[in-house]
């Protein structure tokens, strides 16, 4: 079993629609998480970050963490053309471990 | 001006070249890494060093060396260049410990041919 499975996609959407983008991961070690946006031919860029469990919002955008099911969650509300991106989930143990272990990113197209 | 830039954004070679990545930061950040995307879009890390120190070596083919001058600084050294090698490799950088937020460069598109 990999350690974080995330969805490939493609996944495209009508503009204005919720986007539900998720991981799972397998190491109960993992406590930081996070959200990478990868646009066309550009690096990946930090959206979203997330300390335990819980959410967190930031303007069109929520992040979850449920660690007692091992499953991370990004929703994007009212979805625009300029949020078409790869997305990408990275998970971190903390301590001395200074790795982050990514997900293999969901391809989100968004139609006007 | 660009925290994580790295040169050249494209390169093409031959199978058997040696070639070199360079990555430059000026965020002031400790610790600077090399990752490698595939075809999938799949990154995994290769690199890392903190402070000049080599932490993280993960299983690359030993015609992969990292080399960092300074904090400021990873280099990526391939040697005898095979078709698989074929990737984006990004470099990126991260201040503080475990847990910390990654900057990452715009990549280098590697074409072995």
């Amino acid at each position: 079993q990999k350690e974080v499975e995330q969805d490939p996609g493609p996944l495209s959407v009508p503009e204005g629609a919720i986007v539900s983008l998720n991981c799972t991961y397998s190491n109960s070690a993992f406590q930081y998480f996070m959200w990478y946006r990868q646009y066309s031919r550009k690096g990946p860029e930090l959206l979203m970050y997330t300390y335990s469990s819980g959410n967190k919002e930031d303007g069109r955008f929520t992040a979850q963490v449920d660690k007692s099911s091992k499953y991370i969650s990004l929703f994007i509300r009212d979805s625009q053309p300029s949020d078409s991106a790869t997305y990408l989930c990275a998970l971190n143990s903390g301590g001395s471990n200074y790795k982050l272990t990514f997900g293999k990113g969901t391809l989100l197209t968004v139609n006007p | 001006d660009t925290a994580v830039s790295q040169t050249p954004k494209y390169l093409v070679t031959q199978m058997g070249n040696d070639k070199s990545i360079k990555c430059e930061q000026n965020l002031g950040h400790d610790t600077m890494y090399w990752y490698k995307q595939d075809s999938k879009k799949f990154l995994k890390i290769m690199f890392s060093y903190n402070n000049k120190e080599l932490i993280i070596n993960e299983t690359v083919p030993n015609r992969f060396s990292p080399k960092s001058p300074d904090k400021a600084h990873l280099n990526l050294h391939i040697n005898s260049l095979e078709l698989g090698d074929s990737a984006v490799y990004f470099c990126a950088s991260s201040q503080g410990g475990a847990g910390s937020e990654y900057t990452f460069g715009s990549g280098t598109r590697l074409t072995v041919v």
